[in-house]
């Protein structure tokens, strides 16, 4: 069974450009959740989606948005890329969602920079 | 503050030595979870944790809710375990994550 599947691995950007990001979550997983991870510090939780509804929303800014299809697959959208948006993105899914039970795999996640 | 502190940050230790990493948190939680992330960037979920302890191979991972403290230990210590170390919580009814910042462990020979 495959992992969490993210594409592209690898991007550069030009400041003011758009990137669309995707995660293909573990078969039967319809949990997705993105978090963004700058170089030399921990996770940020960016979106979750379940059942291809938004269920939680970190504090980004509106330039931030994401959505799950019908497959459970997902992409992140990020808008008018800053040089602080470089970063690790890494998508996680999970069987369930508000359930304490849950194991949450990660993705290798995409390596995004913005020049 | 964070609302999750990991020490220490960074930690060398020779091979086959006995690791410590605490995590403290300050907010009420329905699970922990110790995670591995290797260079490359990608995150293993090593334990997840409610309550009391758990060991796999020389992994053991302890969790005391009342003081909001969690523990991760490696036993007999091996430079394939350098990694960062992340603790990360799950608040409220949803599944979101809340990370440490991370122990970069380097295991030397």
């Amino acid at each position: 069974d495959a992992g969490v599947t993210q594409s592209p691995t690898h991007l550069i950007k030009t400041r003011g450009q758009h990137v669309t990001l995707r995660c293909s979550p573990i078969s039967g997983h319809k949990s997705v959740s993105w978090y963004q991870q700058v170089l030399g510090q921990g996770p940020q939780f960016i979106f979750q989606y379940y059942e291809k509804e938004e269920r939680g929303r970190g504090n980004f800014p509106d330039r931030f948005s994401a959505r799950q299809f019908p497959n459970y697959s997902s992409e992140l959208n990020v808008n008018a890329l800053l040089l602080g948006d470089s970063a690790l993105y890494l998508c996680a899914s999970s069987l369930y969602f508000g359930r304490t039970r849950n194991t949450i795999y990660f993705g290798e996640g995409s390596w995004l920079t913005v020049v | 503050k964070n609302e999750v502190e990991q020490s220490p940050q960074n930690l060398t230790a020779q091979e086959g030595e006995f690791i410590t990493i605490n995590c403290s948190y300050s907010v009420g939680i329905s699970a922990l979870h110790w995670l591995q992330q290797h260079p490359g960037g990608g995150i293993v979920s090593l334990f997840m944790l409610s309550s009391g302890k758990k060991k796999h191979g020389r992994l053991i991972a302890t969790i005391n809710i009342q003081e909001k403290h969690s523990s991760l230990h490696i036993t007999a210590s091996h430079p394939r375990d350098s990694a960062v170390y992340i603790c990360a919580v799950i608040t409220g009814t949803a599944s979101k994550l809340t990370f440490g910042t991370g122990t970069r462990l380097q295991v030397t020979l």
